[in-house]
This record gives structure tokens, sequence and C-alpha cells, in this order.
């Protein structure tokens, strides 16, 4: 199976600023790559998908980027509703595996 | 709009089995995939495996082969997930999620929490 490993763990920033998520792959992952939010209690939303095409609906604040083995997801101009936890997934092969999560807060 | 409605909570004792429905609308269930998940909460997420409603066709993930059965119910656009010889560690919520054109998961059920605790 392809780990993700995805960093940081937790993230705290002030409102407005600007934020980025990281995930490795294990091995190249061709853009097969999403993003998801997910608020406690709820299911994950889709944000960016193929790693930098945005899901319909998604404010632009949000983007994608990376090749191979390298991607990220960057958060412009951070707003409270915002907080939530991030996760990537691979989908280049089966089994579609996840990272580990990142838990964004408001300083 | 697509919508997938999951089914309520459930206790179950450890040893016994369980069924979870995903009840789906919006869009063409017959000629969809529809994957399932694992979250125990606060940690990450697992794929469980995928079944094609045309045909019924499944794929799991090694490690619950055994664990979970898929099937459908084309009759009511439903999935269904059985769990069985359930533990301790099998308490997690667990949600369906339709496969986009990629194996990306833009629609997603509101989860269903199972705890297995005698």
């Amino acid at each position: 199976d392809i780990q993700m490993t995805q960093s940081p763990a937790s993230l705290s920033a002030s409102l407005g600023e600007t934020v980025t998520i990281e995930c490795r792959a294990s091995e190249d992952i061709y853009n097969g790559l999403a993003w998801y939010q997910q608020k406690p209690g709820k299911s994950p939303q889709l944000l960016i998908y193929n790693a930098n095409s945005l899901h319909t609906g998604v404010p632009s604040r949000f983007s994608g980027s990376g090749s191979g083995t390298q991607y990220s997801l960057k958060i412009n101009s951070l707003q409270s509703e915002d907080v939530a936890s991030y996760f990537c997934q691979q989908y280049y092969n089966y089994p579609p595996t996840f990272g580990s999560g990142t838990k964004l807060e408001i300083k | 709009q697509v919508k997938l409605q999951q089914s309520g909570a459930e206790l179950v004792k450890p040893g016994a089995s369980v069924k979870l429905s995903c009840k789906t609308s919006g869009y063409t269930f017959s000629t969809s995939y529809m994957s399932w998940f694992k979250q125990i909460p606060g940690q990450s997420i697992e794929w469980i495996g995928m079944i094609y409603a045309g045909d019924g066709g499944t794929g799991y993930n090694q490690k619950f082969k055994g664990k979970a059965t898929l099937t459908v119910d084309t009759s009511s656009s439903t999935a269904y997930m059985d769990l069985s010889s359930l533990t301790t560690e099998d308490s997690a919520v667990y949600f369906c999620a339709r496969e986009a054109v990629g194996h990306w998961f833009a629609y997603w059920g509101q989860g269903t929490l199972v705890t297995v605790s005698s």
C-alpha cells in the first residue's frame, strides 16, 4: 500500500494568514491526490482533486499543488470557518490511502 | 441533488454482526461505485472496499477481507455493509461515499457510529 505522510499534525494560525499543509507519498502517485476538510462530527468534504483542481463550490482561497511524491494544500486569508481537520488521499493505486490528518486551529 | 443517508448509530455486543445501510438519491445508482470507510474518532480514515452497483462486483482492502461484506439493492438505491465477528477494535464511525469520475470521493454519507461493547 502507498503510505501518505502528512505534516504538520496540528497548526495554529491567525485570521487572514496563509497556511500550508504538506503530504508526501511513499512512491510517485502521478497527481492522483485529493484533499478533504472534515469538521468535528461531520463527514469529509472534498476540496481538491487531481492535486490542483478545485472542487465545485470550494472557495478559491484553497489551492493544491505538487507532483511526484510531494503535494501541498494552501489556504489563503484564513477564515474562522476553516477550523477543521484536513486529510490528503491518494488514489493512484488501490487501496486508496489517507494521510494522518492536520488539525487547524485559529490563534 | 446527490444525497447519501446512512442508518443510525448501533450498539452491539462483541462477537455479533451488524448491517449498515446507505440510501442514495439524486443520481443514477445502478451505474455508480460506492465505497465504505472506517474512522476511529480523532484518527485518520481507512478505505474498506467498494462495490459497483451495476453488477455487484466488489473490491476490498486486504485488511478488511472477512470482516466486511458489501452488497447493494438497486431497487431501493441502497448500499449495505455487513460487519461480522465484531470486537472493540471495530468501534468507529463508518462512512459510505460515492466515487467521482476519478477515484476521489465527492459525496459522503453522514456516518454511522458503531460501538462494540458488552
